[in-house]
């Protein structure tokens, strides 16, 4: 079955490293996306891209970064300047009448 | 203004109510427009789209009005399992913009 996997499922941080999430797609979509969630908030933007080798900032990408170099997979990187990465993480990619989501990823920082 | 508004509630309904939420969204140019669904701790799981000539699912109706650039949603006789987030979602030209959602606690 097509989908998106998000791995891992939960990850734990010691402050001052980097962490990459990874999200893999196997539906063909061009667009994908990656939300940050804090608990009983909404879903923010990231970071987002239209197309291979192309990506762009969302409202929150400080601390953050991206790279898009095939079209199934498109990772993000957690870094040590994000100041507050403790958060649940989506990676989602969309047709033109569904958005699909991966199952999330939980960070945690100690 | 936001790009996308909702009301983040809580809505607390009895069993059986009819309950409606709207969401705002700020660019006419907007193309494609959903009800997700979010349970704690899970990834949102679509509902409906929604579309100008109105759509219905069971006991859910979704309607579209681009001439005031808002989105509804109608949950006839409410059920225990209908408690949950519910987003808003909008899609324009290059990217994806979710509203942050009206929690929903339907009460025995």
């Amino acid at each position: 079955d097509g989908g998106i996997t998000q791995s891992p499922k939960y990850l734990f941080r010691k402050e001052g490293q980097n962490v990459t999430l990874s999200c893999e797609q196997n539906l063909n979509h061009d667009a994908m996306y990656w939300y940050r969630q804090d608990p009983g908030q909404g879903l923010r933007l990231i970071y987002y891209s239209q197309i291979v080798n192309d990506f762009q900032k969302g409202d929150i990408a400080e601390g953050y970064s991206v790279s898009r170099e095939k079209k199934e997979s498109f990772p993000l990187t957690v870094t040590s300047a994000q100041k507050n990465p403790t958060a649940f993480y989506l990676c989602a990619s969309h047709s033109v009448n569904t958005i699909y989501f991966g199952e999330g990823s939980w960070l945690t920082v100690v | 203004r936001k790009e996308v508004e909702q009301d983040p509630g809580p809505f607390n309904v009895p069993e059986g109510a009819t309950v409606a939420f709207n969401c705002t969204y700020s660019n006419s140019a907007s193309q494609s427009f959903f009800w997700y669904r979010q349970d704690c701790r899970k990834e949102p799981k679509l509902l409906m789209s929604v579309y100008s000539s109105g759509n219905e699912d069971g006991r859910f109706t979704a309607q579209l009005n681009r001439a005031s650039q808002y989105i509804s949603l109608l949950i006839r006789d409410s059920k225990l399992s209908d408690s949950a987030t519910y987003l808003c979602v909008v899609r324009g030209d290059d990217k994806i913009i979710f509203g942050k959602g009206t929690r929903l606690h339907i009460l025995p």
